[in-house]
């Protein structure tokens, strides 16, 4: 069945630093991937989406790349801020899964001063 | 427009006692999700509505969960008894078309002591 493995938090870093979450996924058809954020108190929100093959989806200075090739949709910031502390959820649906969403396990991410 | 609401924000039970989840969707959108996330783990689907039809309850853990959304609006999420697995954050997502993103609640934090 489809599956999303996120790498395992927590990731810490300085503000301005550069960030990569690292997002691989298992389908058995052709999925929509996305990335979602959960910010203290609050419920998940879309951050950014890629509905195929070599796609960048980017949001808020937040970037990712389909990679069919390799199975991966990894997340990238090129200078975080304190304001990006969340946890961070790569996620897939596709057709064959009835258009189900599927999440990882969430990274967690905090930005010091 | 209103988000998803979802209510309450927090509840603390005994095990053994039951306790009623709700949800209020999106105006307008069909289709109605709940997922839950346990021990910060990955958000684990539920089950899915199509108005007041249950599309897919497959992620349902065992017969103590009882959804039910009368009239394809609001929904509720049943747990009786709860036990202590059942820890854990419910949310409840909600989406127009089947492959548009989904909008998330804030989400329910259960526990069960």
């Amino acid at each position: 069945g489809n599956s999303v493995t996120q790498m395992e938090g927590p990731v810490t870093l300085s503000e301005e630093a550069f960030l990569t979450i690292n997002c691989t996924y298992t389908a058995t058809g052709y999925p929509s991937l996305f990335w979602y954020v959960q910010y203290p108190g609050e419920g998940l929100q879309l951050l950014l989406k890629a509905t195929k093959a070599d796609d960048k989806g980017s949001n808020k200075g937040f970037e990712a790349t389909y990679r069919k090739e390799t199975t991966s949709f990894h997340l990238e910031k090129g200078s975080v801020q304190v304001s990006d502390s969340a946890v961070y959820f790569c996620a897939l649906s596709d057709r064959t899964g009835g258009f189900k969403t599927i999440f990882g396990a969430g990274t967690r991410l905090f930005v010091k001063a | 427009e209103a988000g998803v609401t979802q209510f309450p924000s927090h509840s603390v039970i005994e095990k053994g006692q039951t306790v009623t989840l709700r949800c209020d969707p999106i105006s307008g959108h069909d289709n109605l999700y709940w997922y839950r996330r346990v021990m910060g783990k990955e958000i684990k689907f539920l089950l899915h509505f199509v108005k007041e039809s249950k599309q897919d309850e497959s992620g349902m853990p065992n017969n103590r969960f009882l959804a039910e959304r009368t009239g394809g609006t609001y929904s509720t999420l049943k747990v009786q008894p709860a036990e202590l697995e059942d820890s854990g954050v419910y949310f409840c997502a909600s989406r127009g078309q089947s492959n548009s993103p989904l909008h998330f609640g804030n989400g329910t934090r259960l526990t069960v002591t």
